[in-house]
């Protein structure tokens, strides 16, 4: 079946620290890739998104995320957090070819100390 | 522009109860996917509506169904509501046509509370 996972649940870094997000899904065929982010009380909004071309892939407010096809990943980073990025991550997977639907991880909390 | 908005915010039922929620799409828009995010896990997809119907289902009962109007907005009902029911619902809104993706924006949700 298809899935998708998050490998840290909570991340807890002080401001000006780096951040990476473990993502890895499971499916053969082609994906279009996104990292969503939920801030508190907000909806959830797309961060970056990968469809095809350069792997590394950059976002809005620094973020950028590369996808390593090998390893069926695509992790989030940040060279320098700030308070103001604490906020929930979700990594989703859109396989191409048999599907509608978007495919989430089970996300990772991150927590920006001042 | 209005984004996605859904109603009501918060909403409490009992055990067996039916509920109603309801969602209208981002202007211009005329898909509308609805997923269910339990505390702790991400979003899990529960059906998209195209076209006034269901074009896909994602792993949930039959007690979950929907509907489409021709405005584009659409309903989630859940019927013999569970305590497991209990969960944020998302409704995200897209342009349909054809497999390629089309971003899907997302609205507040409606938080669902089954006691």
């Amino acid at each position: 079946a298809q899935s998708v996972s998050q490998h840290n649940h909570h991340v807890i870094l002080s401001e000006a620290a780096s951040l990476e997000l473990g993502c890895n899904y499971s499916y053969g065929g082609t994906v279009n890739l996104f990292w969503y982010v939920q801030y508190p009380g907000q909806h959830l909004q797309l961060l970056l998104k990968y469809f095809s071309g350069d792997p590394l892939v950059k976002g809005i407010k620094g973020f950028e995320a590369e996808f390593i096809k090998s390893k069926f990943s695509f992790n989030l980073r940040k060279p320098s957090v700030q308070w103001s990025d604490t906020a929930e991550y979700f990594c989703a997977v859109f396989p191409m070819d048999s599907s509608y639907k978007l495919i989430f991880g089970s996300g990772t909390r991150l927590l920006v100390r001042p | 522009d209005a984004g996605v908005t859904q109603s009501p915010t918060h909403l409490i039922k009992t055990r067996g109860q039916q509920v109603t929620l309801r969602c209208s799409p981002k202007s211009g828009h005329d898909t509308v996917s609805w997923y269910q995010q339990a505390l702790g896990q991400g979003p899990q997809f529960i059906f998209q509506y195209y076209e006034e119907e269901e074009r896909q289902r994602g792993n949930f009962p039959d007690r979950f169904s929907g509907h489409q109007f021709p405005n584009y907005s659409s309903e989630l009902n859940v019927n013999a509501l569970l305590l497991g029911d209990s969960a944020l619902y998302l409704c995200a809104s897209s342009l349909g046509q054809g497999r390629t993706y089309n971003e899907q924006f997302f609205g507040p949700g409606t938080r669902l509370t089954v006691l």
